[in-house]
């Protein structure tokens, strides 16, 4: 059991270039995200998925696209880098359903991370 | 200004302290209240997690909850080297997935 796998670990991009960024759950998770994470910004959303086929957007979508046509597969796309998008990516993903356990079912697994660094 | 406010540290404390860290919210409809640790060059772990108001313990963690301040706060007791990490507050609405962070407060914690 893996958890939550992100590939690459580290990119170097170019201003302009395009690349996407995959995030793989072997937990049967519903709900996937997609995060950046800024010095002294936290972890914002750039976009989520509530399951198979479905996306929407979180609160920093602009120059990002995404893909779920897979339960297990979150993609996260940069069609045309830009400098502002050097950051760490997160990928995360959460059970919607009922749970005994202590905490809740809906707990976040992280996976860990992605550094992006565009010139 | 942000929905979650918190401060980013860094927090040094000798070890054994008493640990004591918040965050602030502003919107009223947040009900699932959630603190995470992250060391460095890792993501995120859920450390506590708590539903509207009140506190919850775990071991040498409490989670205090204060809707009517729009509060929230995480204590470690006994802190050790370890625990030297930033910790994350983060918080939803019902009925929505979306959760929303705090930037985090950077502890260290000293032998």
């Amino acid at each position: 059991n893996a958890g939550v796998t992100q590939t690459p670990k580290f990119r170097v991009l170019k201003t302009g270039q395009s690349m996407t960024l995959l995030c793989a759950q072997d937990m049967n998770h519903e709900y996937m995200y997609w995060y950046r994470q800024d010095p002294g910004m936290g972890l914002r959303l750039i976009h989520y998925s509530v399951g198979e086929g479905t996306t929407a957007k979180g609160e920093v979508p602009d120059g990002y696209n995404v893909s779920r046509l897979k339960k297990q597969n979150f993609l996260l796309g940069l069609e045309s880098a830009a400098p502002s998008q050097t950051s760490v990516y997160f990928c995360a993903s959460i059970h919607s359903g009922g749970s005994t356990r202590r905490i809740s079912s809906y707990e976040q697994y992280f996976g860990p991370g992605t550094r992006l660094t565009v010139t | 200004q942000k929905e979650v406010e918190q401060d980013p540290g860094p927090l040094s404390v000798p070890e054994g302290a008493i640990v004591s860290l918040n965050c602030t919210y502003s919107n009223s409809a947040f009900q699932y209240f959630m603190w995470y640790r992250q060391y460095s060059r890792k993501g995120p772990e859920l450390l506590m997690y708590t539903y509207s108001s009140g506190n919850k313990e775990d071991g040498r963690f409490t989670a205090q909850v204060d809707k009517s301040s729009k509060y929230i706060s995480l204590f470690i007791r006994d802190s050790q080297p370890s625990d030297s990490a930033t910790y994350l507050c983060a918080m939803r609405t019902s009925g929505t997935y979306k959760y929303i962070f705090g930037t985090g407060t950077r502890l260290k914690v000293l032998a």
